[in-house]
């Protein structure tokens, strides 16, 4: 059974980085693909981008310019980076497993989510 | 970007039947994809490909799709099945990005 363990600060300062790493057991991370979903409080999900196992990425527009998505394939591991954080990226943040169809990608296995809160 | 827009919420008498709707440009060429939220928990998928169920999700929960709309349905609605349910699907213009509905507050009556 495919597993994702997410680890990283539940607290960051406004303006610094915020880094979350996920831990795939139960299967290979060299296949599929890997993303990164969020959910601010009381709010809806939100697709932060994804990366492949070769380190090949796609990130969603609005937070291209501070974002970097990285893979370990030796540790099974991935991570992001989210760089000058404000109030507006606290969230409950979800690493997932990617699938893909002919006409629809979609997401089946998920972490156990980190709120991370920006302070100032 | 595309949206996906949806019910804010639905209710539903115990073992009736519920359809929730996600309405997107998007689905004229792409399937819809749905998972179901408890509070506190992450997400799960419970249809993908159209109309199929991931092992361990109940038979009651089924999948369609017409035009720009896609439709959830849980047939005999159980007590357990009350959360927030999210569409997916990909984004109109960038088939590599992705967006998710909404979301609908499903209640069991």
């Amino acid at each position: 059974q495919v597993q994702l363990q997410q680890s990283g600060p539940g607290h960051v300062k406004a303006s610094e980085t915020l880094s979350l790493t996920c831990s795939v057991s139960g299967g290979s991370i060299s296949t599929y693909y890997w993303n990164w979903v969020r959910q601010p409080p009381g709010k809806g999900l939100e697709w932060i981008g994804y990366i492949y196992f070769s380190g090949g990425t796609n990130y969603n527009s609005s937070l291209k310019s501070r974002l970097t998505m990285s893979v370990d394939t030796s540790k099974n591991e991935f991570s992001m980076r989210l760089t000058s954080v404000t109030a507006a990226d606290t969230a409950v943040y979800y690493c997932a497993r990617g699938d893909r169809g002919w006409l629809e990608d979609y997401f089946d296995y998920w972490g156990q989510g980190t709120l991370v809160t920006v302070s100032s | 970007s595309s949206e996906l827009t949806q019910d804010l919420a639905v209710s539903v008498a115990l073992g009736q039947t519920v359809n929730i709707t996600c309405q997107g440009d998007s689905l004229r060429n792409y399937y819809a994809s749905w998972y179901q939220q408890k509070p506190g928990q992450a997400p799960v998928l419970v249809i993908y490909n159209k109309n199929n169920r991931p092992s361990g999700i109940p038979h009651r929960f089924s999948g369609s799709t017409s035009r720009d709309t896609a439709s959830l349905t849980i047939t005999g609605a159980q007590a357990e099945d009350e959360a927030d349910y999210y569409c997916q699907s990909r984004d109109s213009g960038d088939k590599q990005h992705f967006v998710f509905g909404t979301g609908t507050k499903v209640t069991v009556l």
